[in-house]
Protein backbone atom coordinates (compact mmCIF):
# COMPACT_ATOMS: atom_id res chain seq x y z
CA UNK A 1 0.00 0.00 0.00
CA UNK A 2 1.24 3.38 -1.04
CA UNK A 3 -0.59 4.98 2.15
CA UNK A 4 -1.23 9.09 1.57
CA UNK A 5 0.91 10.42 -1.78
CA UNK A 6 0.67 14.26 -2.61
CA UNK A 7 0.80 15.48 -6.64
CA UNK A 8 3.59 17.16 -6.80
CA UNK A 9 6.02 17.11 -4.30
CA UNK A 10 7.15 20.98 -5.06
CA UNK A 11 6.07 24.05 -7.13
CA UNK A 12 6.81 27.36 -8.00
CA UNK A 13 3.64 29.32 -8.95
CA UNK A 14 3.82 33.27 -10.15
CA UNK A 15 1.04 35.24 -8.42
CA UNK A 16 -2.44 34.85 -10.19
CA UNK A 17 -1.44 31.50 -11.45
CA UNK A 18 -3.79 28.44 -10.84
CA UNK A 19 -2.94 25.38 -9.76
CA UNK A 20 -4.63 22.06 -8.32
CA UNK A 21 -2.75 19.51 -5.52
CA UNK A 22 -3.57 16.18 -5.96
CA UNK A 23 -3.96 14.00 -2.85
CA UNK A 24 -4.48 9.60 -2.94
CA UNK A 25 -5.24 7.47 -0.50
CA UNK A 26 -5.04 3.86 -1.18
CA UNK A 27 -6.66 2.70 2.69
CA UNK A 28 -10.25 3.35 1.74
CA UNK A 29 -10.33 6.18 4.38
CA UNK A 30 -13.65 8.45 4.70
CA UNK A 31 -12.42 11.76 5.99
CA UNK A 32 -9.66 13.61 4.17
CA UNK A 33 -8.21 16.46 5.31
CA UNK A 34 -5.49 19.61 3.61
CA UNK A 35 -3.48 21.62 5.96
CA UNK A 36 -0.73 24.13 5.58
CA UNK A 37 2.07 24.13 7.49
CA UNK A 38 3.76 27.97 7.90
CA UNK A 39 7.20 28.63 10.32
CA UNK A 40 6.60 29.23 13.66
CA UNK A 41 2.59 28.18 13.22
CA UNK A 42 1.09 24.71 14.01
CA UNK A 43 -0.52 22.83 11.13
CA UNK A 44 -3.91 24.55 10.18
CA UNK A 45 -7.03 22.85 8.68
CA UNK A 46 -7.21 24.59 5.54
CA UNK A 47 -10.94 21.85 4.29
CA UNK A 48 -11.89 18.87 5.04
CA UNK A 49 -14.38 15.75 3.63
CA UNK A 50 -16.25 13.05 5.51
CA UNK A 51 -16.68 10.98 2.35
CA UNK A 52 -17.15 11.06 -0.93
CA UNK A 53 -19.00 14.60 -2.70
CA UNK A 54 -18.88 15.97 0.78
CA UNK A 55 -16.71 19.06 1.90
CA UNK A 56 -16.33 21.82 4.24
CA UNK A 57 -14.26 24.35 5.13
CA UNK A 58 -10.99 24.30 7.65
CA UNK A 59 -9.77 27.38 9.65
CA UNK A 60 -8.20 28.92 6.82
CA UNK A 61 -10.58 28.04 3.55
CA UNK A 62 -10.04 31.77 1.34
CA UNK A 63 -7.58 31.49 -1.76
CA UNK A 64 -8.84 28.01 -1.81
CA UNK A 65 -11.06 25.42 -2.98
CA UNK A 66 -11.52 21.38 -2.69
CA UNK A 67 -13.55 18.82 -4.34
CA UNK A 68 -14.16 15.14 -3.41
CA UNK A 69 -15.39 13.63 -6.56
CA UNK A 70 -13.94 10.18 -5.73
CA UNK A 71 -13.34 8.70 -2.07
CA UNK A 72 -9.53 8.05 -2.68
CA UNK A 73 -8.90 11.35 -4.06
CA UNK A 74 -9.18 14.83 -2.21
CA UNK A 75 -8.27 17.79 -4.36
CA UNK A 76 -6.53 21.17 -3.38
CA UNK A 77 -7.15 24.29 -6.20
CA UNK A 78 -5.96 27.45 -6.15
CA UNK A 79 -7.79 29.86 -8.78
CA UNK A 80 -5.58 32.87 -8.03
CA UNK A 81 -2.04 32.28 -6.26
CA UNK A 82 -1.01 34.75 -3.45
CA UNK A 83 2.54 35.62 -2.48
CA UNK A 84 0.75 34.71 1.20
CA UNK A 85 -0.43 30.83 -0.01
CA UNK A 86 3.35 30.23 -0.15
CA UNK A 87 3.66 27.34 2.28
CA UNK A 88 3.93 23.72 2.95
CA UNK A 89 0.76 21.95 2.25
CA UNK A 90 0.13 18.38 4.20
CA UNK A 91 -3.17 16.22 3.19
CA UNK A 92 -4.29 13.66 5.94
CA UNK A 93 -6.66 10.93 5.74
CA UNK A 94 -8.21 8.71 8.65
CA UNK A 95 -10.90 5.99 8.81
CA UNK A 96 -14.07 5.49 11.35
CA UNK A 97 -15.01 7.98 13.83
CA UNK A 98 -12.79 10.55 13.32
CA UNK A 99 -10.78 11.69 16.32
CA UNK A 100 -10.53 8.44 17.98
CA UNK A 101 -8.71 6.99 14.77
CA UNK A 102 -5.00 8.74 13.89
CA UNK A 103 -4.75 10.47 11.14
CA UNK A 104 -2.04 9.10 8.24
CA UNK A 105 0.00 12.13 6.16
CA UNK A 106 1.19 12.61 2.67
CA UNK A 107 4.42 13.79 2.26
CA UNK A 108 3.89 17.38 1.58
CA UNK A 109 4.12 19.74 -1.14
CA UNK A 110 5.83 22.74 -0.74
CA UNK A 111 4.70 25.63 -2.91
CA UNK A 112 6.21 28.66 -3.86
CA UNK A 113 4.61 31.88 -4.99
CA UNK A 114 6.18 34.29 -6.01
CA UNK B 1 -10.45 30.84 19.31
CA UNK B 2 -9.12 27.64 20.37
CA UNK B 3 -5.47 27.36 21.25
CA UNK B 4 -3.21 24.50 21.73
CA UNK B 5 0.19 24.86 23.26
CA UNK B 6 3.24 23.04 23.83
CA UNK B 7 6.02 23.37 25.72
CA UNK B 8 9.21 23.68 25.63
CA UNK B 9 9.57 24.79 21.70
CA UNK B 10 12.62 23.07 22.07
CA UNK B 11 15.11 20.97 23.88
CA UNK B 12 18.00 19.10 23.66
CA UNK B 13 19.18 16.15 25.70
CA UNK B 14 21.93 13.78 26.23
CA UNK B 15 21.62 10.06 24.87
CA UNK B 16 20.29 7.79 28.19
CA UNK B 17 17.98 10.82 29.73
CA UNK B 18 14.34 10.81 30.33
CA UNK B 19 12.42 13.92 28.92
CA UNK B 20 9.07 15.11 29.13
CA UNK B 21 6.86 17.90 27.42
CA UNK B 22 3.47 19.28 27.54
CA UNK B 23 0.54 19.68 25.56
CA UNK B 24 -2.10 22.12 27.05
CA UNK B 25 -5.49 22.59 25.47
CA UNK B 26 -9.19 24.18 26.35
CA UNK B 27 -10.60 21.91 28.73
CA UNK B 28 -14.33 22.37 27.69
CA UNK B 29 -15.65 20.25 25.04
CA UNK B 30 -12.70 17.79 24.97
CA UNK B 31 -13.24 14.89 22.42
CA UNK B 32 -9.61 13.70 21.59
CA UNK B 33 -5.91 14.17 22.02
CA UNK B 34 -3.51 13.13 19.35
CA UNK B 35 0.11 13.16 19.67
CA UNK B 36 2.01 12.46 16.80
CA UNK B 37 6.06 12.26 16.05
CA UNK B 38 7.92 14.59 13.14
CA UNK B 39 11.04 13.57 11.77
CA UNK B 40 12.44 16.14 9.19
CA UNK B 41 11.73 15.59 5.66
CA UNK B 42 9.19 13.25 6.78
CA UNK B 43 5.62 13.00 7.30
CA UNK B 44 3.92 13.12 10.58
CA UNK B 45 3.39 9.85 11.70
CA UNK B 46 0.75 9.07 15.02
CA UNK B 47 2.01 8.13 18.50
CA UNK B 48 -1.09 8.08 20.62
CA UNK B 49 -4.84 8.73 20.29
CA UNK B 50 -6.13 9.58 23.81
CA UNK B 51 -9.89 10.50 24.72
CA UNK B 52 -10.57 9.41 28.10
CA UNK B 53 -9.68 11.45 31.28
CA UNK B 54 -6.52 9.90 32.78
CA UNK B 55 -5.56 8.02 30.02
CA UNK B 56 -2.09 6.38 29.81
CA UNK B 57 -0.49 5.10 26.44
CA UNK B 58 2.65 3.53 26.28
CA UNK B 59 4.31 2.39 23.20
CA UNK B 60 8.51 1.43 23.73
CA UNK B 61 10.11 3.78 25.96
CA UNK B 62 7.00 6.48 24.57
CA UNK B 63 4.14 7.28 27.24
CA UNK B 64 1.81 9.80 27.33
CA UNK B 65 -0.98 10.90 29.70
CA UNK B 66 -3.99 12.67 29.65
CA UNK B 67 -5.74 15.12 32.02
CA UNK B 68 -8.87 16.50 30.56
CA UNK B 69 -10.28 18.18 33.29
CA UNK B 70 -7.58 20.69 33.43
CA UNK B 71 -6.38 20.36 30.13
CA UNK B 72 -3.18 18.94 29.67
CA UNK B 73 -1.11 15.95 28.60
CA UNK B 74 2.47 14.51 29.11
CA UNK B 75 4.74 12.92 26.43
CA UNK B 76 7.47 11.34 28.27
CA UNK B 77 10.70 9.09 26.59
CA UNK B 78 12.75 7.18 28.84
CA UNK B 79 16.24 6.82 27.45
CA UNK B 80 16.12 9.37 24.95
CA UNK B 81 18.14 7.84 22.30
CA UNK B 82 19.18 10.09 19.27
CA UNK B 83 16.61 8.02 16.60
CA UNK B 84 13.59 9.77 18.88
CA UNK B 85 15.29 13.38 17.68
CA UNK B 86 12.19 15.02 16.48
CA UNK B 87 9.06 17.38 16.64
CA UNK B 88 6.49 16.60 18.60
CA UNK B 89 3.10 17.41 17.53
CA UNK B 90 0.16 17.30 20.09
CA UNK B 91 -3.39 17.47 18.23
CA UNK B 92 -6.64 18.54 19.76
CA UNK B 93 -9.97 17.60 18.76
CA UNK B 94 -13.33 18.97 20.23
CA UNK B 95 -15.73 17.34 18.35
CA UNK B 96 -16.32 19.08 14.92
CA UNK B 97 -14.10 17.12 12.72
CA UNK B 98 -11.53 19.95 13.19
CA UNK B 99 -8.22 19.30 14.73
CA UNK B 100 -6.33 22.16 16.15
CA UNK B 101 -2.66 21.19 16.29
CA UNK B 102 0.32 22.74 18.95
CA UNK B 103 3.40 24.28 17.27
CA UNK B 104 5.09 20.82 18.80
CA UNK B 105 8.01 20.16 21.02
CA UNK B 106 11.82 20.05 18.68
CA UNK B 107 13.42 17.06 20.52
CA UNK B 108 17.69 16.67 19.98
CA UNK B 109 19.40 13.66 21.03
CA UNK B 110 23.02 14.14 21.55
CA UNK B 111 25.08 11.34 21.43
Amino acid sequence: NAGVTQTPKFRVLKTGQSMTLLCAQDMNHEYMYWYRQDPGMGLRLIHYSVGEGTTAKGEVPDGYNVSRLKKQNFLLGLESAAPSQTSVYFCASSSGLAGVIEQFFGPGTRLTVL
Amino acid sequence: ILNVEQSPQSLHVQEGDSTNFTCSFPSSNFYALHWYRWETAKSPEALFVMTLNGDEKKKGRISATLNTKEGYSYLYIKGSQPEDSATYLCAFMSGTYKYIFGTGTRLKVLA
